[in-house]
């Protein structure tokens, strides 16, 4: 089955505390992308990554950082988390080149993350 | 459960009547636009896509209409069923070499039985 897998799906820690969330995709998808979705706030990109070793930043970097040494994972860094990344994160991914970026972004299940 | 859909603009329908969900873009230069369906407790689904050379187009029970001189989006969905209760994202494509979507607040859709 073609799919986002995200991990873990929920996660309390605390302040300070170094984590990383996993995502992976099976569909040899070029793009890959870690969103934040926060109320009244909706979905917005912390960063992406446009194929292998090639990663930038989006809308709201600060505080994470992300990695791609292999196509299919996209690992987001908390290196030390605060309580205002308390959110719900989703990793995407899509089939994407410069001649043709009319794909859609198929979405991981979230991460549920507080940070305390 | 998922706190996604708290603060939304919320829309009430009867089951079996059609639904209207819409959506303002603010870019002009987004060629590319996608509806997603969120239900509570998972990732955002693509339900269906538009380019801007379009005014319409058509999938299973759903129609998103694109006025590109008002930058308004709308989704239809026909019939509305319980399993459509959700809520729902348009998201542009401003184009570029970064494929970034830019998402929309949400719209929540309650049908009631």
């Amino acid at each position: 089955e073609a799919q986002v897998t995200q991990n873990p799906r929920y996660l309390i820690t605390v302040t300070g505390k170094k984590l990383t969330v996993t995502c992976s995709q099976n569909m040899n998808h070029e793009y890959m992308s870690w969103y934040r979705q926060d109320p009244g706030l909706g979905l917005r990109q912390i960063y992406y990554s446009m194929n292998v070793e090639v990663t930038d930043k989006g809308d709201v970097p600060e505080g994470y950082k992300v990695s791609r040494k292999e196509k299919r994972n996209f690992p987001l860094i908390l290196e030390s988390p605060s309580p205002n990344q308390t959110s719900l994160y989703f990793c995407a991914s899509s089939l994407f080149s410069s001649g043709s970026r009319y794909n859609e972004q198929f979405f991981g299940p979230g991460t549920r993350l507080t940070v305390l | 459960g998922e706190s996604v859909g708290l603060h939304l603009p919320t829309l009430s329908v009867q089951e079996g009547d059609n639904s209207i969900i819409n959506c303002a873009y603010s870019n002009s230069a987004s060629d590319y636009f996608i509806w997603y369906k969120q239900e509570s407790g998972k990732g955002p689904q693509f339900i269906i896509d538009i380019r801007s050379n379009m005014d319409k187009r058509q999938g299973q029970r759903v129609t998103v209409l694109l006025n590109k001189t008002v930058k308004h989006l709308s989704l239809q969905i026909a019939a509305t069923q319980p399993g459509d209760s959700a809520v729902y994202f348009c998201a542009e494509n401003r184009g570029g070499a970064t494929n970034k979507l830019i998402f929309g607040t949400g719209t929540l859709l309650a049908v009631q039985p």
